[in-house]
């Protein structure tokens, strides 16, 4: 099946700072998605992101497909965004397939 | 806007007792999806269902668990004989066509607890 590799797997951040979260996905995907679980386990929907770039305040995300990866970016990260960020990939039957997260800790 | 909804958010039951977890897709979804996590590791997909029948299951979905769409809104997921190691966090989601084109969106999540 598709491996999902994230990294790093473990950040942490001042309040304020900015940072990249990185996801390597093994063979061609159709669907990427990234999630962030928050304290109390519940996984929200960040981006629908297969291709290209989009933004959604103050995070932001880009797929290149061709080269399979996928990066979120944070940036003035809040306390609010401590979490676990997922990356997650349909394979040919369209279940998804996710990665290991990166835990995230934002600092006062 | 809409959303997935679980019911309920935890559960406490017996090695050995049947659990029904209930979902409430997005409306106009007809792609259904349970997966699991156990405490600190990834997500893992247990099956999918779509037109009133199982499309794929994983190796975790054995004869223990069953999935079933009893009414035009609600889709289960049952644990005939809960084991210990079935306590985990069981999420639902839903997409609007086939999830190799659409986007999945998740429920808030029950956290079950087998003792």
């Amino acid at each position: 099946g598709i491996q999902v590799e994230q990294s790093p797997p473990d950040l942490i951040l001042q309040e304020g700072a900015n940072s990249t979260l990185r996801c390597n996905f093994s063979d061609s995907v159709n669907n990427l998605q990234w999630f962030h679980q928050n304290p109390w386990g519940q996984l929200i929907n960040l981006f629908y992101i297969p291709s290209g770039t989009k933004q959604n305040g103050r995070l932001s995300a880009t797929t290149v497909a061709t080269e399979r990866y996928s990066l979120l970016y944070i940036s003035s990260s809040q306390t609010t965004d401590s979490g676990v960020y997922f990356c997650a990939v349909t394979d040919s039957w369209g279940k998804l397939q996710f990665g290991a997260g990166t835990q995230v800790v934002v600092t006062p | 806007e809409p959303e997935v909804t679980q019911t309920p958010s935890h559960q406490v039951t017996q090695m050995g007792q049947e659990v029904i977890l209930r979902c409430v897709p997005i409306s106009n979804h007809l792609y259904f999806y349970w997966y699991r996590q156990i405490l600190g590791q990834k997500v893992e997909f247990l099956v999918s269902f779509y037109n009133n029948e199982i499309s794929e299951k994983s190796e975790i979905f054995d004869d223990q668990f069953s999935v079933e769409r009893p009414d035009g809104s609600n889709f289960t997921l049952k644990i005939r004989s809960t084991k210990l190691e079935d306590s985990a966090m069981y999420f639902c989601a839903s997409s609007e066509g086939p999830s190799r084109f659409y986007e999945q969106y998740f429920g808030p999540g029950t956290r079950l607890t087998v003792t």
